[in-house]
């Protein structure tokens, strides 16, 4: 059973483009998490979907940033006219639903870098 | 608002040592809480999850505590190993059907050989 996949593991960005973050939750799973960890900081919720719905986006900067889990397919995480200050690892997690399950289990991350 | 801090933040110690990493929290009223760890350029591995109803959690080499009413999280490690060098995070989940989980920065662990 496939972890929770994230691609790319590394994205270089200029200042202004944009940038596709992906995640493929585990099998099963149908609620996804992003966060991120910048330079000497902690991980930092930002959003929380369930498939074809945002359920939380509490922690999600409210420019350039969106976020999507279609019906089929990845969860994306877009942000647009990047800026030297997203330098980060951005990170996927997910869990299966049902009440009092609540694991989080978490990808490998990417790290967006840019120039 | 819920903040986590954990303390030290790095640690060095002499393989075979057993060690106590430290975590506490600001608000008591929390689901539940997981211990992480985390290795240079990688991701997170969960390691223990602890219920807002339960005391400890054992895994192994592995034992983590929790006092809720005092806010407050231990994860013990017994007869360290250089292959536990590693970064070790502390995560709360709010209760009130929150989902998300609120980090601390982390206790960088060096097990020397």
């Amino acid at each position: 059973n496939a972890g929770v996949m994230q691609n790319p593991r590394h994205l270089v960005r200029r200042r202004g483009q944009e940038a596709r973050l992906r995640c493929s939750p585990m099998k099963g799973h149908s609620h996804v998490y992003w966060y991120r960890q910048l330079p000497e900081e902690g991980l930092k919720f930002m959003v929380y979907l369930q498939k074809e719905n945002i359920i939380d986006e509490s922690g999600m900067p409210k420019e350039r940033f969106s976020a999507e889990f279609p019906k089929e397919g990845p969860s994306i995480l877009r942000i647009q006219q990047v800026v030297r200050g997203d330098s980060a690892a951005y990170f996927c997690a997910s869990s299966p639903a049902g009440v009092g399950y609540n694991e989080q289990f978490f990808g490998p991350g990417t790290r967006l870098t840019v120039l | 608002k819920q903040e986590v801090t954990q303390i030290p933040a790095a640690l060095s110690v002499p393989e075979g040592e057993n060690l106590v990493l430290n975590c506490s929290f600001t608000d008591s009223a929390i689901y539940n809480l997981q211990w992480f760890r985390q290795d240079p350029g990688k991701g997170l591995t969960s390691l223990l999850l602890i219920q807002s109803s339960q005391r400890e959690q054992t895994s192994g080499r592995l034992n983590a505590s929790l006092d809720k009413s005092s806010g407050r999280s231990t994860l013990y490690i017994a007869a360290s190993q250089p292959g536990d060098s590693a970064t070790y995070l502390c995560a709360v989940r709010r209760g009130g059907g929150s989902e998300k989980l609120v980090f601390g920065k982390g206790t960088k662990l060096t097990v020397n050989p």
